[in-house]
């Protein structure tokens, strides 16, 4: 089944305390990126990634890594937590040709205390 | 400044009406606009996407719009049934590189 898939669905953790979100998807999708959804802000890019070893800035960077060393997978890093980065988060691919469709995966529910 | 708006408020309808829902877009010359449905604590699933040069498209009971006169796509759902309610976003091509803008969404609740 194609599909994206992400870990862990829910995380609380506390300020400092360096995480990481896995996303990986089996469709040999090209473009990854990542999403925050806040209440009333809708979703926002954090960061995308083109292809493999090419990543950048979505419109909220701040505070978040990525790195991009194989097509499938797509980790978020918080190397440094803070309780303005609890959201719900959502990594997404799609094949990157003009038109296409991303595929979302279902959420990482992040609680930062 | 760029801005992708729907309706903050909560679309309620009767069942087997019609819901039509508006994205308006300021700022934007997306080459093509699409339609997610995302259902609470779940990510958004693609429905449908036009492109600058088609006026109309369906699938199935959904029909969307686009003028990139008025920079309006309207989404409409025909005879609405409960399992339609669900929280609805645009999502245009903001830059030309696959980097989707969403708007916020507009909820629709289809009333039995």
């Amino acid at each position: 089944e194609a599909q994206v898939t992400q870990n862990p669905r829910y995380l609380i953790t506390v300020t400092g305390k360096k995480l990481t979100v896995t996303c990986s998807q089996n469709m040999n999708h090209e473009y990854m990126s990542w999403y925050r959804q806040d209440p009333g802000l809708g979703l926002r890019q954090i960061y995308y990634s083109m292809n493999v070893e090419v990543t950048d800035k979505g419109d909220v960077p701040e505070g978040y890594k990525v790195s991009r060393k194989e097509k499938r997978n797509f980790p978020l890093i918080l190397e440094s937590p803070s309780p303005n980065q609890t959201s719900l988060y959502f990594c997404a691919s799609s094949s990157g040709q003009t038109y296409n469709e991303q595929f979302f995966g279902p959420g990482t529910r992040l609680t930062v205390l | 400044s760029q801005k992708i708006e729907q309706n903050s408020e909560a679309l309620n309808i009767q069942e087997g009406k019609t819901a039509t829902l508006t994205c308006n877009y300021t700022n934007y010359s997306p080459a093509y606009l699409q339609w997610y449905r995302q259902d609470p604590g779940r990510g958004p699933v693609f429905l449908l996407l036009i492109r600058e040069n088609e006026k109309e498209k369906r699938k199935e009971r959904l029909k969307v719009t686009f003028d990139t006169t008025l920079k309006q796509s309207l989404f409409h759902i025909t005879a609405s049934q409960p399992a339609d309610s669900a929280t609805y976003l645009c999502a245009l091509d903001g830059d030309g590189n696959n980097r989707l803008a969403f708007g916020k969404g507009n909820q629709v609740v289809v009333i039995p």
